[in-house]
């Protein structure tokens, strides 16, 4: 089974900064989806961004950015300067062929003033 | 266009007992999954219905269960409830069953079993 692992589970950062999230997965499967999901106080989750693995490309949102190692089985997401809105859980999610998305424990992002 | 709702947004209920929540999709949005949310498990999926069938299931007991309609409400049941099953169920609805498309998440359904 797969499974997605999120080594940090808080951080914090200054507004207006630069913060990386990590992510890994383990997986046997060529064909994928990956994705960031956010989860702010108010409990809505929202996608951040998406990744097919097939692309080599990585996927840009705005601030929002991965570095997707598929050998490494890694799916970083980079949040550019940083606003207080982006205080959240950050969640990073695997989908493939059984078509049930798996996520990771999530990490919790403060930013600070 | 509106949201995905759930309702009801908060529920207490005793061990034993059962409970029906439920999920308004997006308009247009055939498939919807459940997912329940603890501290300890994190998220999991529970299952997800697309076209009033059942498509897919998480590794839950059968005391959960769940139905979709004809306009694609659907609703999740839990019978004997154990304290255990305390966790916000979070409902997502998504255009097609297929997973290039975007599930969008309901605000949840905080359960609390006493």
């Amino acid at each position: 089974a797969q499974t997605v692992t999120q080594s940090q589970p808080e951080m914090s950062v200054q507004e207006a900064e630069t913060v990386t999230l990590s992510c890994t997965y383990d997986t046997s499967e060529n064909n994928y989806y990956l994705f960031w999901y956010k989860q702010p106080p108010s409990r809505q989750m929202i996608l951040v961004i998406r990744q097919e693995a097939y692309k080599q490309q990585n996927a840009t949102e705005n601030r929002f950015s991965v570095n997707f190692q598929k050998a490494a089985k890694s799916f970083s997401l980079k949040i550019s300067d940083s606003q207080l809105g982006d205080t959240a859980m950050y969640f990073c999610a695997y989908l493939g062929g059984s078509e049930k998305l798996v996520f990771g424990k999530g990490t919790k992002l403060t930013v600070n003033p | 266009k509106a949201g995905v709702t759930q309702t009801p947004r908060y529920l207490i209920k005793t061990r034993g007992q059962q409970v029906t929540l439920s999920c308004s999709p997006i308009s247009g949005h055939r498939s919807v999954s459940w997912y329940q949310q603890t501290p300890g498990q994190g998220l999991q999926f529970l299952f997800e219905y697309f076209s009033e069938t059942q498509r897919n299931k998480g590794n839950f007991p059968g005391r959960f269960s769940g139905r979709q309609f004809s306009n694609s409400r659907s609703e999740m049941n839990v019978s004997t409830l154990e304290l255990g099953d305390s966790a916000l169920y979070l409902c997502a609805s998504s255009l097609e069953a297929y997973f290039s498309f975007e599930q969008y998440f309901g605000p949840g359904t905080r359960l609390t079993v006493t």
